[in-house]
Formats: C-alpha cells, structure tokens, sequence
C-alpha cells in the first residue's frame, strides 16, 4: 500500500519568514496530494491540493509544488502569521475512485513566533 | 447547518464498557470516513463507507463495529473497551470530483478509557 513519509515532525519560524514542509510517496499510481490543516483542538481542514497533472499551484501565500518523478511534494508558505500555528498534513490518494483511501502523513507542527 | 456533525463530543468511561459514536452529514456525499487521531496527532483511516457500504477495513480490532444505516450516517460502536482506545474519533465524508475528493471532518469525539 502507499507510505507517506513527512518532514519535518515540528517546525518553529519568526512571523514573515517562509516555511516549508516536504512529503514523500511510495505509489507511483498515486494522483492527487491534498494538504490538510488543524489548528488545536479544532478539526482537520483542507488548505490546498495538487493533481499530478500539474507541477505547481498556488493560492495566497501558500503553494505546492509536485516532483513526480522523484515522488515527492512540498508546502511552502511565505510571510507566515501566527495564525498559521497548527498541524499540517500531506496525503497521497491513488486513482480508482473510493476503493483507493487517502493515506496522510505523520503531520508537521508549524509555530509561527511573533 | 454543519456538514459533518458528530456527537458526543467528549466521552469518558471506564475500561470494558461499551460506547457508541454517531455522525451524519449533510453534504449528499457517498462516502463516509472513521480516523482515530492518537496522541501524537496521527491521523489513521479505521474504515471507510460508500453508499452504505463497506470498502475500506484497515487492521482495527473486532470490538470496533461501524454501522451506517443510510449514506448520511455512520456510527461508531466500541465493546470493551481499553486504555489504548483512548483517542480523537473523527468522521468525515467526501465525494469524488474530477480527480479530487475533499474531506470534510467532523468535530471529533474526545475518547477518554479510565
């Protein structure tokens, strides 16, 4: 099955500073890599997500980039907030409809430093 | 008017009790999710509904059974209980667009086993 490899496991940067967290697959029939959100004590929430048919995509200040080849995808996010303080999660989830599940990452824990 | 609504919120019980979770969404998604989210925050599938059928079944123990009655409900019911069992319980539904599936989770059920 798809292993999802994450990292970092926690990540501490200064308010404005640029964040960037890295995630590997194991599936190369992998095709669509969502990256999920939570903040403490509140529920996982989808922030972006990428098709393997695309190498890049942004929105605000946060973009992800896709390496098919070298199965491996990345969050950056730029001028960060303290608001942007939570647990971040990649997932990977192969084609086939339902019967293929979405198999998340360890998760980061991203601390935005007034 | 919440998408996915769980309830109870916190649960708290004695070891070798039996408990139930329940969820619905209100979304018309075909699919229906459990995860347990332990204490270092690692999101893992238990299983996974379509249409009121059972798709996915990851290695959880026999004593959890999932039941959904209809495509906008799945609950959770827990026997005897353990220590180990203690844990988030989040439901969640999606429904597949495009090469997209977009998970919508509930709130969580705080699962404490004295």
């Amino acid at each position: 099955g798809e292993n999802v490899e994450q990292h970092p496991s926690t990540l501490s940067v200064q308010e404005g500073d640029s964040a960037v967290i890295k995630c590997t697959y194991s599936d190369s029939a992998s095709n669509y890599f969502p990256w999920y959100k939570q903040e403490l004590g509140k529920r996982p929430q989808l922030i972006i997500d990428i098709r393997s048919n695309v190498g890049e995509k942004k929105d605000q200040r946060i973009a992800v980039t896709l390496n098919k080849t070298a199965k491996h995808f990345s969050l950056h996010i730029t001028e960060t907030q303290p608001e942007d303080s939570a647990v971040y999660f990649c997932a990977a989830k192969g084609s086939g409809g339902s019967n293929y599940k979405l198999t998340f990452g360890k998760g980061t824990l991203l601390t935005v430093n007034p | 008017d919440t998408a996915v609504s769980q309830t109870p919120k916190y649960l708290v019980t004695q070891m070798g009790n039996d408990k139930s979770i329940k969820c619905e969404q209100n979304l018309g998604h075909d699919t229906m999710y459990w995860y347990k989210q332990d204490s270092k925050k690692f999101l893992k599938i238990m299983f996974s509904y379509n249409n009121k059928e059972l798709i996915i079944n990851e290695t959880v123990p026999n004593r959890f059974s999932p039941k959904s009655p209809d495509k906008a409900h799945l609950n959770l019911h827990i026997n005897s209980l353990e220590l180990g069992d203690s844990a988030v319980y989040f439901c969640a539904s999606s429904q597949e667009d495009r090469g997209r599936e977009k998970l919508f989770f509930g709130s969580g059920t705080q699962l404490s086993v004295l």
